[in-house]
C-alpha cells in the first residue's frame, strides 16, 4: 500500500493536554505531509517533512519522521477547542506531488 | 493570503447529466490536482495536471472524467453521465513546485447525484 495509516482513529482530550497521532507506511517517500480538515471544509496544510529530515516544528505542532521504521508522528501541544478536526498524513512518492492520504485521526478537544 | 476557490459549493444533478466543477488555483502555482472524498471515507486522488496536460491519473479517473485549463486562471473537472456513486466532495488543489511544496486546497464542491 502507498497510503499512510493513522493511529488512533479517534482521540478525545481536554484543553491543555497534548495530542499525539501516528502515521505508518510501507513504501519509500519523497516527503510526508500532515493536513487538518474541519468538518465539511477543505484540507489545510500543516507541515511538510522531507525524507532526509527527522523533526520539524511549527508553532504548537511537532512532527517527527523515522524512515527506518516508516513512521511519523504529529504532536499538538497545549491543545485548544479550535484544534478539533480530522488530521491526515499524506505521502508523496512521485515527482508530481500527488498526495496519498490515510484515513485520518479524528481529534476532539473539549473545553 | 492567496487561496484556491471552487464553485459551486453545492451541486445537485440527476443521474446521467454532465457537471462541470470549477476551480481558480493560486495564480503563480504550476501544479493542479483534483481529489474527491466520499462521505465518511478517505480523500482520494483523481488527477494531476502540469504544463497543460495530465501528468498522472488514478484508476477512478476513467473516460467519464476530463480536466481542462481553458484560460490562465480556471481549472475545471467535467464529469459526463454522472452516476449515483459520483456523489462526493470534490476538492481542487494547487502547488507551486510539485512534490516538494505543500498543496493548497479549495473548500470543495459537494456533488449530489440523484
Amino acid at each position: 500500500s502507498q497510503q499512510g495509516e493513522e493511529d488512533p482513529q479517534a482521540l478525545s482530550i481536554q484543553e491543555g493536554e497534548n495530542a499525539t497521532m501516528n502515521c505508518s507506511y510501507k513504501t519509500s517517500i519523497n516527503n510526508l505531509q500532515w493536513y487538518r480538515q474541519n468538518s465539511g471544509r477543505g484540507l489545510v496544510h500543516l507541515i511538510l517533512i522531507r525524507s532526509n529530515e527527522r523533526e520539524k516544528h511549527s508553532g504548537r505542532l511537532r512532527v517527527t519522521l523515522d524512515t527506518s521504521k516508516k513512521s511519523s508522528s504529529l504532536l499538538i501541544t497545549a491543545s485548544r477547542a479550535a484544534d478539533t478536526a480530522s488530521y491526515f498524513c499524506a505521502l508523496v512518492t512521485d515527482s508530481w506531488g500527488k498526495l496519498q492520504f490515510g484515513a485520518g485521526t479524528q481529534v476532539v478537544v473539549t473545553p | 493570503e492567496p487561496e484556491v476557490t471552487q464553485t459551486p459549493s453545492h451541486q445537485v444533478t440527476q443521474m446521467g447529466q454532465e457537471v462541470i466543477l470549477r476551480c481558480v488555483p493560486i495564480s503563480n502555482h504550476l501544479y493542479f490536482y483534483w481529489y474527491r472524498q466520499i462521505l465518511g471515507q478517505k480523500v482520494e486522488f483523481l488527477v494531476s495536471f502540469y504544463n497543460n496536460e495530465i501528468s498522472e491519473k488514478s484508476e477512478i479517473f476513467d473516460d467519464q472524467f476530463s480536466v481542462e485549463r481553458p484560460d490562465g486562471s480556471n481549472f475545471t473537472l467535467k464529469i459526463r453521465s454522472t452516476k449515483l456513486e459520483d456523489s462526493a466532495m470534490y476538492f481542487c488543489a494547487s502547488s507551486a513546485q510539485g512534490y516538494n511544496s505543500p498543496l493548497h486546497f479549495g473548500n470543495g464542491t459537494r456533488l449530489t447525484v440523484t
